[in-house]
């Protein structure tokens, strides 16, 4: 079975930074995935962070991190990133990463299919 | 950026009902459509994409319908492990937008 494992949450100051990792295991080709981040703050839904394109050519934000977190890949070592800086107490969530399929033409054909269990970022002083 | 509403926010219902949520978008997003289920403490799970094909391994119970901005979710005959809160999704445009999601309560 297809497993994302996220890691590098934790408790961080205001203005403080972070780097998340998500470890794709079992996947048959993880270069070949298109990946996103999605945040849930306590007690709140799902908004979506980031995307990024299987290649890693294609990027997008949220508006509310846009200039602030960085999305990117490491396909030789199945990994995915989300480096976050100037965190703000909004920014306090559970982040899961989560594949998508593409197809020619259509990005994430078949919605997010697998996600990671997810990691807890507390921004707090 | 796109908003999407669902209605209702809260359900209330017993095993055995069939339910639907709605969901609205602010403008067309042809089947650009997902749903997801999520448990207390779990990781969200996709039920349908594309608005209406069911993901693998989803029972044949759960389906949704529509296109363009009014979507429903619909479960036919509520087992114990559908209580859950559904979220649906937009994936026409960035930024993907979600739904405030729909808590399913046993009534």
């Amino acid at each position: 079975e297809v497993q994302l494992v996220e890691s590098g949450g934790g408790l961080v100051q205001p203005g403080g930074s972070l780097r998340l990792s998500c470890a794709a295991s079992r996947f048959s080709t993880f270069s070949s995935y298109e990946m996103n981040w999605v945040r849930q703050a306590p007690g709140k839904g799902l908004e979506w962070v980031s995307y990024i394109s299987a290649g890693g050519s294609n990027i997008y934000y949220a508006d509310s991190v846009k200039g602030r977190f960085t999305i990117s890949r490491d396909n030789a070592n199945n990994s995915l990133y989300l480096q976050m800086n100037s965190l703000r107490a909004e920014d306090t969530a559970v982040y899961y990463c989560a594949r998508c399929v593409a197809v020619p033409a259509t990005e994430c054909y078949y919605g997010m299919d697998v996600w990671g269990q997810g990691t807890t970022v507390t921004v707090s002083s | 950026d796109i908003q999407m509403t669902q209605s209702p926010s809260t359900l209330s219902a017993s095993v055995g009902d069939r339910v639907t949520i709605t969901c609205r978008a602010s403008q067309s997003i042809s089947s650009w459509l997902a749903w997801y289920q999520q448990t207390p403490g779990k990781a969200p799970k996709l039920l349908i994409y594309k608005a209406s094909s069911l993901d693998s391994g989803v029972p044949s119970r759960f389906s949704g319908s529509g296109s363009g901005t009014e979507f429903t979710l619909a479960i036919s005959s509520l087992q114990p492990d559908d209580f859950a809160t559904y979220y649906c999704q937009q994936y026409n445009s960035y930024p993907y937008t979600f739904g405030q999601g729909t808590k399913l309560e046993i009534k």
